[in-house]
Parts: structure tokens; C-alpha cells; sequence
């Protein structure tokens, strides 16, 4: 199956920092890319859709200020967490689309302390 | 929302088949079921999909009744590494930007 590539695996910051987190695609042009999150022992939840040279479509109730998402190139988008805070650490996934099928990255831990 | 119904866990001895309900009675004729998997801390894997008929790969086969309601997915030897939260989802095939959307799962514990 296609590959998608998520860095880094896991990221330990301060409050009020920023964090970014990149995924790319590695065998296959995405011009559509999901950002989601997961809490622990919760299914994931979708924050929003990025598309290739366009605004980034967000998701109700999902702050597009605290998360900047930026889709540059087919293979790759980035989220950028804003001022991050201890209420913002989570499992952060993305995944990149063929028409047919949806394939994930390997997660990023964030932990805001 | 997600449109699927899935019992929240499940157990299966080892090397014995696991077979995995999913409800989705609102399911639209152009919407396919696709089954994910999420083993803890890791991105989902995707297992198979199909509209209508049965399918079957080299991980899984999918049971699709004949009114589309409800699905079975079908693990035929299950091991300790099957051990996972197995999602079901209905997608519209074709379009990039179709979104997946999670429900709850089923966590499948494959004991020894």
C-alpha cells in the first residue's frame, strides 16, 4: 500500500511554544490530506481537511488560529500547533488519499507541559 | 457523525476466526464500508473495503449482507498480533476529498 511519512513520532514542549508537525506522502501525489487527533482510549476525530494550494477546510470547533495548516506541495502538509498547551497534548494523526483508499501516517505524541 | 454501530470489544482465541459485526443501516448506494485497525500508538491500517459483494484480500474477507445493512469482517486465523481496535466506516468511493470519519470500534483481544 501507499506510505505516507509523519515526523516527528513524539515531541515534548513548553506552554506557549509552537510545534509543527509534517506528513508526506512518499509513493503517491496527495492533493488531499485529513489532520486528526486522538485523546487516550478515544476513537480519532477529525480537524480538518487540507487541500493542495487552498485554505485548509476546518472542522466544527476546531480553532483554525491554534492550528495552521499549510499544504505547499502534493507531497507534503504540515499542522502547526500555536501557543500550544497542556489541554492541546494528544495523538495527532494525518493521512493523504488516493480516490480509492485513505492511508495513515504513524501518529505524533504531543506533550505540552 | 459516524453512521456505523460496532460492540465496543470482542475476544478470540488464537487461530481461531474472528468475525466482526458492523451496523450501518443509513449506509447510501453510493457509499462503500471500509475496515480499518488501530493497534495502540500507531496510525490506522487500512484491511479492506467493498460495496456489495464479498471481498477478500490476504488480511481479511468482508461479508456484505445483500440490503447493505450490516457487515462482517472476518479475520481466519487470528493472532496475538490481531490484537486491535478494528473500525468500520462508510465512505463515498472516489473523490479525494471524502472524508473518512471514525466511530467508536470494536476492541478485539486475541487471547493466547
Amino acid at each position: 500500500g501507499a506510505v505516507v511519512s509523519q515526523h516527528p513520532s513524539r515531541v515534548i514542549c513548553k506552554s506557549g511554544t509552537s510545534v509543527k508537525i509534517e506528513c508526506r506522502s512518499l509513493d503517491f501525489q496527495a492533493t488531499t490530506m485529513f489532520w486528526y487527533r486522538q485523546f487516550p482510549k478515544q476513537s480519532l476525530m477529525l480537524m480538518a481537511t487540507s487541500n493542495e494550494g487552498s485554505k485548509a477546510t476546518y472542522e466544527q470547533g476546531v480553532e483554525k488560529d491554534k492550528f495552521l495548516i499549510n499544504h505547499a506541495s502534493l507531497t507534503l502538509s504540515t499542522l502547526t500547533v500555536t501557543s500550544a498547551h497542556p489541554e492541546d497534548s494528544s495523538f495527532y494523526i494525518c493521512s493523504g488519499t488516493t480516490n480509492e483508499k485513505l492511508f495513515f501516517g504513524s501518529g505524533t505524541q504531543l506533550s505540552v507541559l | 457523525d459516524a453512521k456505523t454501530t460496532q460492540p465496543p470489544s470482542m475476544d478470540c482465541a488464537e487461530g481461531r476466526a474472528a468475525n466482526l459485526p458492523c451496523n450501518h443501516s443509513t449506509i447510501s448506494g453510493n457509499e462503500y464500508v471500509y475496515w480499518y485497525r488501530q493497534i495502540h500508538s500507531q496510525g490506522p491500517q487500512y484491511i479492506i473495503h467493498g460495496l456489495k459483494n464479498n471481498e477478500t484480500n490476504e488480511m481479511a474477507s468482508l461479508i456484505i449482507t445483500e440490503d447493505r445493512k450490516s457487515s462482517t469482517l472476518i479475520l481466519p486465523h487470528a493472532t496475538l498480533r490481531d490484537t486491535a481496535v478494528y473500525y468500520c466506516i462508510v465512505r463515498r468511493y472516489g473523490g479525494a476529498t471524502n472524508k473518512l470519519i471514525f466511530g467508536t470500534g470494536t476492541l478485539l483481544a486475541v487471547q493466547p
